[in-house]
């Protein structure tokens, strides 16, 4: 199985900020890795699919990036309504699986 | 409109079954890979199984193989998860996602609650 680690398990930032979490896999593998956003009490959404794809209606501050092993997603400009968890995802092979979250906290 | 509404969840003792369903409306539901995925309390996401969109191949987290067993009705366009043997680590919420080609989960119901409690 490929394991999914984050970092940060959690990130405080202020609007404007520039943030970018990490997503490293226990073994390579081609480009099918996603980023979801959460927030209390909702169901997750997809950001961005196949490493740097950005999903219909998602925001261009957004963004993916990574190969191999190593995968980042960075907002360009924190905006109030991106405090929230953020997964990484790989599906790549079964079983899929997730990072644990990053959790952007208001500094 | 796409959706997904999950039901049958609730409070089930150890050892118990539980049958969880996912009614799908506005994309054709036959040609779709589906998906369960699971939140325990204050946790992170598991993903939990996966089905073919002819349900001839099935998918499992290693976590409930050989106690969950997902199926679908495509006449229906209802996914479901059938969980055995229930314990008390499998309370969560239940979420049913839908696949569409190279995005995973680009669809998600808005989740059923399972608890698993004496």
């Amino acid at each position: 199985d490929i394991q999914m680690t984050q970092s940060p398990s959690t990130l405080s930032a202020s609007v404007g900020d520039r943030v970018t979490i990490t997503c490293r896999a226990s073994q390579s593998f081609s480009s099918w890795l996603a980023w979801y956003q959460q927030k209390p009490g909702k169901a997750p959404k997809v950001l961005i699919y196949k490493t740097s794809s950005l999903h219909s209606g998602v925001p261009s501050r957004f963004s993916g990036s990574g190969s191999g092993t190593e995968f980042t997603l960075t907002v360009s400009s924190l905006q109030p309504d991106d405090f929230a968890t953020y997964y990484c995802q790989q599906y790549n092979s079964y079983p899929w699986t997730f990072g644990q979250g990053t959790t952007v906290e208001i500094k | 409109e796409v959706q997904l509404l999950e039901s049958g969840g609730g409070l089930v003792q150890p050892g118990g079954s539980l049958r969880l369903s996912c009614e799908a409306s506005g994309f054709t539901f036959s040609t779709a890979v589906m998906n369960w995925v699971r939140q325990a309390p204050g946790e992170g996401l598991e993903w939990v199984s996966a089905i073919s969109d002819s349900g001839g191949s099935t998918y499992y987290a290693d976590s409930v193989k050989g106690r969950f067993t997902i199926s679908r009705d495509n006449f229906k366009s209802t996914l479901y998860l059938q969980m055995n043997s229930l314990r008390a680590e499998d309370t969560a919420v239940y979420y049913c996602g839908k696949d569409a080609s190279m995005i995973p989960m680009d669809v998600w119901g808005k989740g059923t609650t399972v608890t698993v409690s004496s």
